[in-house]
C-alpha cells in the first residue's frame, strides 16, 4: 500500500498550458516535500510545506498543503519545456517506535512539449 | 560547495555477486540517507545514519547494510545480489532528519 499517492501518473502538455498535480494520504504528515526529478539525476528538493493550509509560491510554482495535512498540490502557470521532468511528494512517517522512514509517492511524469 | 557525490556511477554484476556503493555527502551534512528507485515501486527508503548510527531503516531485508565513517562519507553494500536488485541507488545527505534532502545523481546497478 503506498502512504502517498500521485496523479496523475503521466501528463502530457503544451508550453504554455496550466496543470495540477496531487499527492494524497489516509495519514497525517508533520510536513511534505516536493522534489523535481530530471533523467540521469537525483531529485532537487522544490519546496516544504509544514503547516496545514499553507500556499507557497515558487516562481510559476504554487504548492499547497491540505488543511487536515493529509494532501498536497502542485500548480504550474504557464508551463515552459524546462519544467519537464519527475515531480515527487515526500513526507516523514513513523514505521514503528522510534523509526522514521521518508516516504515518497510515486511521481508525476510531466513532458511540457514546445 | 560541492554537491553530494556517489561512485561508482553505473555497475554491472551477476546474480550473488556482492556490491558496495559510496556516497560523499556535502560538506558539514551528518545526515546520510539511502534510497532504492525502480520504475515498479519507485523511490523506497533503505535506511539513514546519522554521526555513524543508523537512526532509522526501511523495509529491506538483511542483505543490505551500510555504515557511515568520521567524515560522513557512506557505504551501502548489498550481499548476494538478486535480479530484482537492479534498480538506481541514490544517496542523499542533510544536515538532520526531516530536512531538505540533498541528492547524488545516483549509481544505476544491473544484476544479471
Amino acid at each position: 500500500t503506498q502512504l502517498l499517492e500521485q496523479s496523475p501518473q503521466f501528463l502530457s502538455i503544451q508550453e504554455g498550458e496550466n496543470l495540477t498535480v496531487y499527492c494524497n494520504s489516509s495519514s497525517v504528515f508533520s510536513s511534505l516535500q516536493w522534489y523535481r526529478q530530471e533523467p540521469g539525476e537525483g531529485p532537487v528538493l522544490l519546496v516544504t510545506v509544514v503547516t496545514g493550509g499553507e500556499v507557497k509560491k515558487l516562481k510559476r510554482l504554487t504548492f499547497q498543503f491540505g488543511d487536515a495535512r493529509k494532501d498536497s498540490s502542485l500548480h504550474i502557470t504557464a508551463a515552459q519545456p524546462g519544467d519537464t521532468g519527475l515531480y515527487l511528494c515526500a513526507g516523514p512517517f513513523n514505521s514503528g517506535g522510534s523509526n522514521y522512514k521518508l516516504t515518497f509517492g510515486k511521481g508525476t511524469l510531466l513532458t511540457v512539449n514546445p | 560547495k560541492a554537491g553530494v557525490t556517489q561512485t561508482p556511477r553505473y555497475l554491472i554484476k551477476t546474480r550473488g555477486q556482492q556490491v558496495t556503493l559510496s556516497c560523499s555527502p556535502i560538506s558539514g551534512h551528518r545526515s546520510v540517507s539511502w534510497y532504492q528507485q525502480t520504475p515498479g515501486q519507485g523511490l523506497q527508503f533503505l535506511f539513514e545514519y546519522f554521526s555513524e548510527t543508523q537512526r532509522n531503516k526501511g523495509n529491506f531485508p538483511g542483505r543490505f547494510s551500510g555504515r557511515q565513517f568520521s567524515n560522513s562519507r557512506s557505504e551501502m553494500n548489498v550481499s548476494t545480489l538478486e535480479l530484482g536488485d537492479s534498480a538506481l541507488y541514490l544517496c542523499a545527505s542533510s544536515l538532520g532528519w526531516g530536512g531538505a534532502q540533498y541528492f547524488g545523481p545516483g549509481t544505476r546497478l544491473l544484476v544479471l
